[in-house]
């Protein structure tokens, strides 16, 4: 079992819809969460951190739930500069991050 | 800010030659930079943790002789692949965190190598 699984997508929406990401991460001692964003072929890009009471920055949100080890990323409002990978990102200890493989989004005028 | 740069952006290699990557904090110094690889449509993995003045530490699997990491200053750490094979053909990231400032990882924009 990977440490950490994205649906791969990719993830088809026209601009203005709301779409939602779910990742699951297996090491229940992972201590910190993070979405990155990663454009074709460029380094990932910090999105935002995940916190178990939800965060939410613009028309981005974030929910972390311990006890299922699930994370989830919300995207209301799509623009078409919204489209990229999205990865799930867990740091199990000593600064070590695992990424997911990243859910891709395509967002259609 | 925290800004990350590597050199080179992308290279291209015969087989068996060695190549030298770069990964510069330019506005900050890190104790600590790590080392990514890669492949398409796969996630990034983690190849090993570079120390300034330390030896590195690599993830199991990563040989530590053909990935020659130097960390010799608090700006600057190198991977060198040396003995290049196709298979080695992949995105390299580096990524570094800002010494007191939390544990925040700033990435690299990435070299492209291609071993031919």
């Amino acid at each position: 079992r990977k440490e950490v699984e994205q649906d791969p997508g990719p993830f088809n929406v026209p601009e203005g819809a709301t779409v939602a990401f779910n990742c699951t991460y297996s090491n229940s001692a992972s201590q910190s969460f993070f979405w990155y964003r990663q454009d074709c072929r460029k380094e990932p890009k910090l999105l935002m951190s995940v916190y178990s009471s939800g965060n939410e920055d613009g028309r981005f949100t974030a929910q972390l739930n311990r006890a299922s080890q699930y994370i989830s990323l919300l995207i209301r409002d799509s623009k078409l500069s919204d489209s990229a990978t999205y990865l799930c990102v867990v740091n199990t200890g000593f600064q070590k991050l695992v990424f997911g493989t990243g859910t891709r989004l395509l967002v259609s005028p | 800010g925290a800004v990350v740069s590597q050199h080179p952006s992308r290279v291209i290699c015969k087989s068996g030659t060695s190549v030298k990557i770069e990964c510069r904090s330019l506005d900050f110094q890190a104790t600590t930079m790590f080392w990514y690889r890669q492949f398409p449509k796969q996630s990034l993995m983690l190849m090993a943790t570079s120390n300034e003045g330390s030896k590195a530490t690599y993830e199991q699997g990563v040989e530590k002789d053909k990935f020659l990491i130097n960390h010799a200053s608090l700006t600057l750490s190198t991977l060198t692949v040396t003995s290049a094979h196709p298979e080695d053909s992949s995105f390299y990231i580096c990524s570094a965190i800002p010494q007191g400032r939390g544990e925040t990882q700033y990435f690299g924009p990435g070299t492209r190598l291609l071993v031919l």
